[in-house]
C-alpha cells in the first residue's frame, strides 16, 4: 500500500500560534494531495486540494505547500474553532489513502 | 448545494452483511465518482472504495473481497454492502462525492455502525 506519513499525530498549541503539519509521501505524487479538517461529530471538510489550492470559502489562515515529496500544512493565528483532526490524502495512485491524522488542541 | 445523507442499521451481528445507503440531493450523480470512507473509533480515516455510474470502480485491497458498491441514478442513491462482518468493522461510515481532481468535496454526516452480537 501507498505510504503517507503524517506528523505529528498530536499537537498542542496556544491561541494565536502558528502550527505546522507535515505529510511525507514515499514516492513522487505530483502534488496530488489534499488536506481535510475533521471536527468531532461533523463530516470532514476539504480545505486544500492539489497541495496548495485553497477551497472557496476557506479562510486564508490555512495554507498548503509542497517541496518534492514533503507536503506542509500551516494554520496561522490558531483559534478555538480550529480544534480538529487534520488529515492529508493522496490521489496519485490506487488505493486512495489518508495520512494518520493530526489532532490539534489548544 | 450538494447534500449527502447515510442511512442504514446502527447495529449488525458478526458474520452478517452491512447494507448502507447514501441519498444525494442538489446535484446529478452522473459525472462523478462516489465513495465510501470509514473511521473506526479512535482511529483515522480509511478509504473503502469508489464507484462511477458508468461502472468504473476501485476498492481498498484490504476490503475488496468483502465489498460491493452500486448506484441507482434514477433515485440519486449510492449503496455499500460489506459482508462477513467482524467487530473490526465497527466504525462511522461516510459517503462522499469525489471531485475530478480526486478530492472528497462533499460528505455526509456519517452513520455509526456497531458490529456486535
Amino acid at each position: 500500500d501507498f505510504q503517507l506519513t503524517q506528523s505529528p499525530s498530536f499537537l498542542s498549541a496556544s491561541v494565536g500560534d502558528t502550527v505546522t503539519i507535515t505529510c511525507q509521501a514515499h514516492v513522487d505524487i505530483n502534488k496530488f494531495l489534499n488536506w481535510y479538517q475533521h471536527k468531532v461529530g461533523q463530516a470532514p471538510k476539504l480545505l486544500i486540494s492539489d497541495a496548495s489550492t485553497l477551497q472557496i470559502g476557506v479562510p486564508s489562515k490555512f495554507r498548503g505547500s509542497v517541496s518534492g515529496t514533503n507536503f506542509t500544512f500551516v494554520i496561522t493565528d490558531l483559534q478555538p474553532e480550529d480544534i480538529a483532526t487534520y488529515y492529508c490524502q493522496q490521489y496519485n495512485e490506487m488505493p486512495l489513502s489518508f495520512g494518520g491524522g493530526t489532532k490539534v488542541e489548544i | 448545494q450538494v447534500h449527502l445523507q447515510e442511512s442504514g442499521p446502527g447495529l449488525v451481528k458478526p458474520s452478517e452483511t452491512l447494507s448502507l445507503m447514501c441519498s444525494i440531493s442538489g446535484g446529478s450523480m452522473s459525472h462523478h465518482y462516489w465513495t465510501w470512507i470509514r473511521q473506526p473509533a479512535g482511529q483515522g480515516l480509511e478509504w473503502i472504495g469508489r464507484l462511477h455510474p458508468d461502472g468504473s470502480s476501485n476498492f481498498s485491497p484490504s476490503l475488496e473481497s468483502r465489498v460491493t458498491m452500486s448506484v441507482d441514478t434514477s433515485k440519486n442513491q449510492f449503496f455499500l454492502n460489506l459482508k462477513s462482518l467482524t467487530a473490526a468493522d465497527t466504525a462511522v461510515y461516510y459517503c462522499a462525492r469525489v471531485a475530478a481532481a480526486g478530492s472528497f468535496e462533499h460528505w455526509g454526516r456519517g452513520i455509526l455502525v456497531t458490529v456486535s452480537s
